[in-house]
């Protein structure tokens, strides 16, 4: 299995300062299709997850650009550039590369 | 709009089976591959499933191999997970989610309980 390392596992933030967490994979996730499946996910305090970026980069319908996703290989990025009050909760990253997909621990974002 | 809504979960002593379901609206949920993630009481995510467009393929985690099965009904618009055997480490809350590589949409979940 592939393992995810995030780091921090906790980043205290003071509002509209930016924010940065990395993810770290076991091995390459670059798909024999070309793709590199790694996606991240923000989940607020009692809610499902919710999908920000995928493929690296990728900003989902309706995520704010000040959501940004970089990378490439083994290790990634997410930075948020201003951070916002509705931000905190636990960011994680996951790869869909091979099977069985994977999550990272998750980084528990808070307001300072 | 997307939904996904999750159903039958419960307490469940161990050993026991559950049937958990998955209702889809606001897609073309035949065009969609589909898959069950969950999560652990304070813990992080495991992916646990997922199936293809039409049913003929399926995967699994090896840690519920052999004791879960993933189906879907296209003409219902459903998702189902199959679960036998449980046991106490398979207490978490179970979501559905749209997509396979890339999780789109996600239920709120339905908590599932295995204790005596």
């Amino acid at each position: 299995d592939i393992v995810m390392t995030q780091t921090p596992l906790s980043s205290p933030v003071t509002l509209g300062q930016p924010a940065s967490i990395s993810c770290r994979s076991g091995q390459s996730l670059v798909h024999s299709d070309g793709n590199t499946y790694l996606s991240w996910l923000q989940q607020r305090p009692g809610q499902p997850p919710r999908l920000l970026i995928y493929k690296i980069s990728n900003r989902f319908s309706g995520v704010p650009d000040r959501f940004s996703g970089s990378g490439a290989g083994t290790d990634f990025t997410l930075k948020i550039s201003r951070v916002e009050a509705e931000d905190v909760g636990v960011y994680y990253c996951m790869q869909a590369t091979q099977f069985p997909y994977t999550f990272g621990q998750g980084t528990k974002l808070e307001i300072k | 709009e997307v939904q996904l809504v999750e159903s039958g979960g419960g307490l469940v002593q161990p050993g026991g089976s559950l049937r958990l379901s998955c209702a889809a609206s606001g897609f073309t949920f035949s065009g969609y591959w589909m898959s069950w993630v969950r999560q652990a009481p304070g813990k992080g995510l495991e992916w646990v499933a997922n199936i293809n467009q039409d049913g003929s393929a399926k995967y699994c985690v090896d840690s519920v191999k052999g004791r879960f099965t993933i189906s879907r009904d296209n003409a219902k618009n459903s998702l189902y997970l199959q679960m036998n055997s449980l046991r106490a480490e398979d207490t978490a809350v179970y979501y559905c989610a749209r997509g396979t590589t890339v999780p789109q949409y996600w239920g709120q979940g339905t908590l599932v309980t295995v204790s005596s």
